[in-house]
């Protein structure tokens, strides 16, 4: 059992390009999100979705895509980075019932946008 | 609007020495609390789910509790394994049940 995996663990850009962050769960979790994590900023919900096919916005979508063709994957894509993106990012997945505090974490994928 | 507010930002302990982390929490309804603890360069694990208050749950030095207001991380003699950041999260009745996540309380054990 996997868990959560993200890849790639970290990247660096150039501002202006674009790149997509993935995550794959095995736990046939219905519920997938991202966040991102700032120093003094705590963990910033991007985007989630609660079942294939179905995404809706966060707290702070701007720059990012989402989409969720299977129940495994949820790839979280950069349309044009900025340097304003560089952080590290977390996927996560839980059931999508009063369980979805219970959040299973991937290790992470560190971003710096030049 | 929601607010989850974690206390003290940064807390440093001698092993053995017991303290309380905060964890207080404005919602129009809780429906859970949930603690995790996040390892340096590692996503967050979770600990402890909590629903009402009066409710307690323990996993060997911590003991997570829970009133109408906050909740409060008992770590009690604390082992420099114990080091980490701890982060708590509420998920309000009725709407979406996406969990708001506080800034996280870092913990630093020495021996």
């Amino acid at each position: 059992n996997a868990g959560v995996t993200q890849t790639p663990k970290f990247q660096v850009l150039k501002t202006g390009q674009s790149m997509t962050l993935q995550c794959a769960q095995d736990m046939n979790h219905e519920y997938m999100s991202w966040y991102r994590q700032d120093p003094g900023m705590g963990l910033r919900l991007i985007h989630y979705s609660v079942g294939a096919g179905i995404t809706d916005q966060g707290e702070v979508p701007n720059g990012y895509n989402v989409s969720r063709s299977t129940t495994e994957d949820f790839p979280l894509r950069l349309l044009s980075a900025a340097p304003s993106q560089t952080s590290v990012y977390f996927c996560a997945s839980s059931y999508w019932t009063a369980n979805t505090g219970e959040l299973f974490f991937g290790e992470g994928s560190r971003l710096t946008v030049l | 609007e929601d607010q989850v507010t974690q206390s003290p930002e940064a807390l440093r302990l001698q092993e053995g020495e017991s303290s309380s982390l905060n964890c207080s929490y404005t919602v129009s309804g809780l429906r859970g609390l949930f603690w995790y603890r996040q390892d340096p360069g590692k996503g967050p694990e979770f600990l402890f789910t909590l629903y009402s208050a009066g409710e307690e749950k323990e996993k060997e030095r911590l003991k997570a509790t829970l009133t109408k207001k906050e909740s409060f991380l008992h770590i009690t003699a604390p082992k420099p394994e114990d080091s980490a950041t701890y982060l708590c999260a509420v998920q309000k009745l009725g709407g979406s049940y996406i969990p708001t996540f506080g800034r996280g309380t870092s913990l630093i054990v020495h021996p």
